[in-house]
């Protein structure tokens, strides 16, 4: 069975501060790998997938197989960055359907 | 305005009650969820149906029943409510399931439920 671990309950970091937000993931096969957020009283959105090698609103995440981990970085955060973040793993292959969450981090921008 | 919408928003309700949350998309997909998050905003799935049928029933007591009466619908239906229940209950959306990474497998949320049981 597949499981995700974001390390930190709560991350404080100041404005202008980098910021990385750990997941780490446990899983025999090949996973698909998600950050979503939660910004204040609003819906979780998808943020980013690690298929796509994106940057979103700066943040940026890289796949290590090697430390099966998915961390999440920022070279500047900003104060709406701050939200809870989850970490989210599918696993591949047939009969592969849901998606298995951390427990969130949450992140604070301190002005 | 293209969406997952959620009904209703907040819901309080005495313990013994029967109490349901509707769920509609129109983003025409075909898979959709419903995840339970408590207080320390842990999220876990409970529910999935694709084209109506369930493929994902998480351990959930069988109080918790889902219903689908279309594809664009996945309804929550809660029998004798504990205090227990005390979430918020979001569903969600995917154009599909397994379906190889990229857009396909997005999750799209809806806004959430807040259920108190008191």
């Amino acid at each position: 069975a597949q499981r995700v671990t974001q390390p930190e309950k709560l991350l404080s970091v100041f404005k202008g501060a980098p910021v990385e937000l750990k997941c780490n993931y446990s899983y025999s096969g090949s996973p698909e790998l998600f950050w979503y957020v939660q910004y204040s009283r609003q819906r979780l959105q998808l943020l980013l997938r690690h298929i796509s090698r994106e940057s979103i609103k700066g943040f940026t995440a890289d796949l290590n197989k090697g430390e099966t981990s998915f961390h999440l970085k920022k070279p500047f955060a900003q104060e709406e960055d701050s939200a809870m973040y989850y970490c989210a793993l599918r696993a591949s292959g047939a009969g592969s359907y849901q998606l298995t969450f951390g427990k969130g981090t949450k992140l604070s921008v301190i002005p | 305005d293209t969406a997952v919408s959620q009904t209703p928003k907040y819901l309080v309700t005495q313990m013994g009650n029967d109490k349901s949350i509707k769920c509609e998309q129109n983003l025409g997909h075909d898979t959709m969820y419903w995840y339970k998050q408590d207080s320390k905003k842990f999220l876990k799935i409970m529910f999935s149906y694709n084209n109506k049928e369930l493929i994902i029933n998480e351990t959930v007591p069988n109080r918790f029943s889902p219903k689908s009466p279309d594809k664009a619908h996945l309804n929550l239906h809660i029998n004798s409510l504990e205090l227990g229940d005390s979430a918020v209950y979001f569903c969600a959306s995917s154009p599909m399931v397994g379906g190889g990474g990229g857009d396909m497998d997005t999750q799209y949320f809806g806004p959430g439920t807040r259920l108190t049981v008191l």
